[in-house]
């Protein structure tokens, strides 16, 4: 079972309000990966880290969104400015390897813009 | 890029009775295939997982074969159960090596009822 921690479960914003999400990997996991699930429940991807490092993110995440994984404090995802269309399950995953390998998923936060 | 595709939306079986989930995927390079298992309101459950260099994979009730040719992987769920009942996501990742791409592409899901 995962031990992947991500808060809060459910978040509520209103439009052009602020929505941050944190993220405790797996303890001895240095990847992190950020995924956006829609209520089609399609998946995107966002962002990943290796330690501090952005190894790959979407333009997406370039423009509204923000993201890091601080030396020893939980990861965090960040949305500068709710738009409606942002309202998904946010889930964050960790693995030991960059790719080609189980990634381990949190509950995810549910995110509601209204 | 990579594309996944997940042949059933819904699959319904009785319980006891075998469960087949289909899934194919256009890059070769793609080497790892997870499975996972979402129930409602919950995160993912990683299931089982199969790797390129192997074709069939078992883990107690679940089985996973990989057909590189044709670029299709499935889950077999045997002796289904009414706990089975989820929704269940396949993935495809490229190896490790420094190709700058590390996502999970992930499947539409497949919504299966076990039923009693």
């Amino acid at each position: 079972n995962s031990k992947v921690i991500q808060t809060p479960r459910y978040l509520v914003k209103g439009q052009g309000q602020k929505a941050k999400m944190r993220c405790i990997p797996e303890k001895g996991h240095p990847v992190v990966f950020w995924y956006q699930q829609n209520k089609n429940n399609e998946f995107k991807f966002l962002i990943n880290f290796q330690n501090q490092e952005v190894l790959q993110q979407i333009d997406m995440t370039e423009k509204r969104f923000s993201a890091e994984c601080p030396s020893n404090s939980p990861c965090s995802l960040e949305i500068q400015s709710s738009e409606a269309g942002d309202s998904a399950l946010y889930l964050c995953a960790s693995s030991q390897h960059r790719g080609g390998d189980t990634q381990y998923f949190g509950p995810g936060t549910r995110l509601l813009v209204l | 890029g990579e594309k996944v595709e997940q042949h059933e939306s819904t699959l319904s079986v009785r319980e006891g009775d075998s469960a087949v989930i289909n899934c194919t995927y256009t890059d070769t390079a793609s080497s790892y295939f997870p499975w996972y298992k979402q129930e409602a309101g919950k995160g993912l459950h990683f299931v089982i997982d199969i790797r390129s260099n192997v074709d069939r994979k078992q883990s107690q009730r679940l089985i996973v074969l990989l057909d590189k040719k044709a670029k299709r992987f499935s889950l077999h769920i045997t002796a289904t159960q009414p706990e089975d009942s989820a929704i269940y996501f396949c993935a495809a990742s490229k190896p490790p090596v420094n190709t700058g791409n590390y996502k999970y592409v992930f499947g539409a899901g497949t919504r299966l009822k076990v039923i009693a």
